[in-house]
C-alpha cells in the first residue's frame, strides 16, 4: 500500500500524559499536513510542512502542540500535557506541490485523553 | 477569515433518490474547490474544481462550481446504500504558498434501502 499510514490508528492516554504520532506520506509527496477532526466536524487545519520546512501553524494551536518533519519525509505530531479537549481524530494529509490542492488523507489517529 | 458552509446537515433518502448538496464559500484569493467523501475512516478526494459552470463527472456523482455566486452543488443520481457517507467541501487558500484547506462540517447522507 503506497498510500498515507499513521500510527497508531488509536491512543487512550490520561489526561497530563505526552502522546506522539506519527505519518508517513507518499513518498513523492513534498507537502504534508496535520488536522484535528472532532465529531460532526469537518478537519481543522493545524499545520504544513513544504519538505522539511514548516510553512504554516494555526493560531488555534497552543504551545503543548508541536510537530517536526525532519528529514523532510515522515512526521510526528507531539502533544504535551494532554487535556480532555484534546480527544479528536488526528489526520494527516500529504499533497504534490505542483497539485498542492489534492490532498491525499491518511486513515487518521483517534485520540482519547481519560 | 476563510469560511465553507455546506448544506443540509443531514440528509435520509432511499435507495435510486437524487441527491444534491451544496457548498457555499467566502475565500480570499479563489483558486479550487474540493469536494471529499468520509466514511468511517480519513477523506476521500472526489473532485477539483476550479472553473465555473464547468461539469465534472465520476460515475453517478458530479459537481459543478459558480464562482459568480460563490457555490458548488455535489449532485448523487440513482443513490445507493454505498453511497452513505459525510461529503466534506473544502477550500485552498489562495497564495503561492497556501495548500491547507479549510474545510465544512459537511452533509451526512444516509441511504436506506
Amino acid at each position: 500500500d503506497t498510500g498515507v499510514s499513521q500510527d497508531p490508528r488509536h491512543k487512550i492516554t490520561k489526561r497530563g500524559q505526552n502522546v506522539t504520532f506519527r505519518c508517513d506520506p507518499i513518498s513523492e509527496h513534498n507537502r504534508l499536513y496535520w488536522y484535528r477532526q472532532t465529531l460532526g466536524q469537518g478537519p481543522e487545519f493545524l499545520t504544513y510542512f513544504q519538505n522539511e520546512a514548516q510553512l504554516e501553524k494555526s493560531r488555534l494551536l497552543s504551545d503543548r502542540f508541536s510537530a517536526e518533519r525532519p528529514k523532510g519525509s515522515f512526521s510526528t505530531l507531539e502533544i504535551q500535557r494532554t487535556e480532555q479537549g484534546d480527544s479528536a481524530m488526528y489526520l494527516c494529509a500529504s499533497s504534490y506541490l505542483g497539485l498542492a490542492d489534492e490532498q491525499f488523507f491518511g486513515p487518521g489517529t483517534r485520540l482519547t485523553v481519560l | 477569515e476563510d469560511k465553507v458552509v455546506q448544506s443540509p446537515l443531514s440528509l435520509v433518502v432511499h435507495e435510486g433518490d437524487t441527491v444534491t448538496l451544496n457548498c457555499s464559500y467566502e475565500v480570499t484569493n479563489f483558486r479550487s474547490l474540493l469536494w471529499y467523501k468520509q466514511e468511517k475512516k480519513a477523506p476521500t478526494f472526489l473532485f477539483m474544481l476550479t472553473s465555473s459552470g464547468i461539469e465534472k463527472k465520476s460515475g453517478r456523482l458530479s459537481s459543478i462550481l459558480d464562482k459568480k455566486e460563490l457555490f458548488s452543488i455535489l449532485n448523487i443520481t440513482a443513490t445507493q446504500t454505498g453511497d452513505s457517507a459525510v461529503y466534506l467541501c473544502a477550500v485552498p487558500p489562495g497564495g503561492t504558498n497556501a495548500g491547507k484547506s479549510t474545510f465544512g462540517d459537511g452533509t451526512t447522507l444516509t441511504v436506506k434501502p
